[in-house]
């Protein structure tokens, strides 16, 4: 079955430093997701992407954050400058439509600022 | 808005026991509900949705949900516990209303299986 892979499984970083997360997404699937969760809280929607741009975003998703998809089979997610804040989770999932088609999910980056 | 509560964040049962785990959610129009399933440093994985089709939704591994409009409610059963449904389960909204594509997680609840 076709899975979405994201790499690199964890990524430790110096706070301040850029660090870019890395997903592939389900081959035929069109909308593309980010989603983190810190320890212990609830998995939170960072930012959809559909047709090469930003389809919708959270008040989480700041000017820090970007996605990109370089090559029309990555599809990436870039922190400019890490804070402490930002270690969690992060899942990158993909969907075959919109609507209620149901979003597949990677196994996430778990990502440690230092 | 939407919004998801999951009344429990653990739960206990015994192999070969019943399980149930419940939530309740909050939707301005139509929604759509999921349950995924997330095992240990594993991603999360769809159980079964419910998407304005049948009320009672079968999904993986012997899982089935029920939708009651009347109560806003979407709990997850499994007649049978087995020791490898140990995991963190997640109820999931999404309105179809709003246009909106992301999707409202739960908190969360912990099943633990005791042998």
């Amino acid at each position: 079955e076709p899975e979405v892979t994201q790499t690199p499984s964890h990524q430790v970083t110096q706070m301040g430093q850029e660090v870019i997360l890395r997903c592939v997404p389900i081959s035929n699937h069109l909308y593309f997701y980010w989603y983190r969760q810190i320890l212990g809280q609830k998995v939170e929607f960072l930012v959809s992407f559909y047709n090469n741009e930003i389809s919708e975003k959270s008040e989480i998703f700041d000017d820090q954050f970007s996605v990109e998809r370089p090559d029309g089979s990555n599809f990436t997610l870039k922190i400019r400058s890490t804070k402490l804040e930002d270690s969690a989770m992060y899942f990158c999932a993909s969907a075959l439509g919109g609507g209620n088609q149901p979003q597949h999910f990677g196994d996430g980056t778990r990502l440690s600022i230092l | 808005a939407q919004s998801v509560t999951q009344l429990d964040s653990h739960v206990s049962v015994s192999e070969g026991t019943p399980v149930l785990l419940r939530c309740n959610y909050s939707s301005s129009y139509s929604p759509s509900l999921f349950w995924y399933v997330q095992h240990p440093n594993k991603g999360l994985q769809l159980l079964l949705k419910y998407t304005s089709a049948a009320t009672l939704v079968k999904g993986i591994n012997g899982f089935e949900a029920e939708f009651k409009k009347s109560e806003t409610s979407f709990h997850l059963t499994k007649p049978s516990a087995h020791m490898s449904d140990a995991a963190e389960y997640f109820c999931v909204v999404i309105s179809m209303d709003t246009g909106r594509r992301a999707l409202t997680f739960g908190s969360g609840t912990r099943l633990q299986v005791q042998p």
